[in-house]
């Protein structure tokens, strides 16, 4: 069985540019959520999306968007990007009652 | 304002003894704790949770204490292997069970010597 699949894996951007960053959950999960990890530091949480709907935004400014496609998979985009914005995305999916699981992440290097 | 604390930056065991991994909290409306480990390149893998109606949940090798009145947990590693290294990090939700917003520490890296 897949897990929870990101990609890309890598990207480097420059500053004041637009990213999107792709997942797409295990099958039969309806939930995604986004998190961002920056080097030194637990992952924060960003976003989460439950049918299509968003049921939880965390403390980021409205540069950060999310959404979620009818096949549960979602996209990050993210706009003007800053120096500060370089780190690890990670989306993680969930089926009600059972927990996270993660993707391995998209690594952002933002020059 | 750090809500889950992880004051131990990293932790050095040898193989075969125990790990302790330390978690404290600042938020009384937290009720589901989690643990995750990651390796580098990985993302977190859910190892271990408990709520807070328990003080204590085992699986395996792994057990996860939970101190309510102090708002500190601690997860236990016996014995530790050499695979065990990892960083660790701990997480908790507030109301909504485990998949729910999580609010993570920054982590500890155990490293578990041959």
């Amino acid at each position: 069985d897949a897990g929870v699949t990101q990609s890309p894996t890598h990207l480097i951007k420059t500053r004041g540019q637009h990213v999107t960053l792709r997942c797409s959950p295990i099958s039969g999960h309806k939930s995604v959520s986004w998190y961002q990890q920056v080097l030194g530091q637990g992952p924060q949480f960003i976003f989460q999306y439950y049918e299509k709907e968003e049921r939880g935004r965390g403390n980021f400014p409205d540069r950060f968007s999310a959404r979620q496609f009818p096949n549960y998979s979602s996209e990050l985009n993210v706009n003007a990007l800053l120096l500060g914005d370089s780190a690890l995305y990670l989306c993680a999916s969930s089926l009600a009652g059972h927990g996270y699981t993660f993707g391995s992440g998209t690594r952002l290097t933002v020059v | 304002d750090q809500q889950v604390k992880q004051n131990s930056p990293s932790l050095s065991v040898q193989e075969g003894r125990i790990s302790i991994l330390n978690c404290d909290y600042t938020n009384s409306m937290f009720d589901y704790f989690l643990w995750y480990k990651k390796y580098p390149a990985e993302g977190p893998t859910f190892l271990i949770s408990i709520s807070s109606i328990k003080d204590k949940n085992e699986d395996g090798r792994f057990t996860v204490f939970l101190n309510k009145s102090a708002k500190h947990l601690s997860l236990h590693i016996v014995p530790s292997q050499p695979g065990d290294s990892a960083v660790y990090f701990c997480a908790a939700s507030a109301g909504g069970g485990s998949n729910y917003k999580l609010t993570f520490g920054k982590g500890t890296l155990l490293t578990v010597n041959p």
